[in-house]
């Protein structure tokens, strides 16, 4: 039962352009949201979070914005430029539950 | 800079042939866990130590153990490694001060072959 779905597994954008990573989720309990970043032989990097008491988050070219009512959430890099080529993961979890219920990520890449 | 630590960065083992994988950290972070990711697969979280109490996900098998014997410390040992083992392992590190939205931070990973 995937609870976190990033249903693109790859994404190609223009270096420059914008590009948009998204993740649906199922459990509505869950009410804290995160990206991370993974380049290759590598761990993932934290990125940007969100609450479920805001519907978006703004930091420097990362943007996230979360849709509770369509669980839908959003990752926004404008502009994009080649060192954000990595995979990127989306993850959730519920106040009361330590664990990090993960996305199987989306693989972004920018094209100069 | 403070870290997580994953040594090796490539473990080959032998099918059967116990093998441990280590982590360490200098974040003094009370909670390790320790992920298996396969290929275009999220992470899987096989267990963790929140301080010195150990949490074993249901469904990760009896072939993975784990041990922490310090703060900076932690081990992940598979006593009979099969070929579907294979996989990328990494270790995360988290600050966990009552129930708050932690942040993980993970090690670069022990990338396990099993011949």
């Amino acid at each position: 039962d995937q609870q976190v779905k990033q249903n693109s597994p790859s994404l190609s954008v223009q270096e420059g352009r914008i590009s948009i990573l998204n993740c649906d989720y199922t459990n509505s309990m869950f009410d804290y949201f995160l990206w991370y970043k993974k380049y290759p032989a590598e761990g993932p990097t934290f990125l940007i979070s969100i609450s479920s008491i805001k519907d978006k988050n703004e930091d420097g070219r990362f943007t996230v914005f979360l849709n509770k009512s369509a669980k839908h959430l959003s990752l926004h890099i404008v502009p994009s430029q080649p060192g954000d080529s990595a995979v990127y993961f989306c993850a959730a979890k519920k106040d009361s539950n330590y664990q990090l219920i993960w996305g199987a990520g989306t693989k972004l890449i920018i094209k100069p | 800079d403070a870290m997580v630590i994953q040594n090796p960065r490539y473990q080959v083992t032998q099918f059967g042939k116990p093998v441990t994988l280590s982590c360490s950290q200098t974040l003094n972070h009370n909670v390790m866990y320790w992920y298996q990711q396969k290929s275009s697969q999220a992470p899987k979280l096989l267990f963790h130590y929140y301080d010195k109490d150990f949490n074993n996900e249901a469904d990760t098998p009896d072939n993975f153990q784990s041990r922490r014997p310090n703060t900076s410390f932690c081990f992940l040992d598979i006593r009979s490694p099969g070929l579907g083992d294979a996989a990328m392992y990494l270790c995360a590190t988290s600050s966990r001060t009552g129930v708050t939205n932690e942040k993980l931070f993970f090690g670069s990973g022990t990338q396990l072959s099993v011949l």
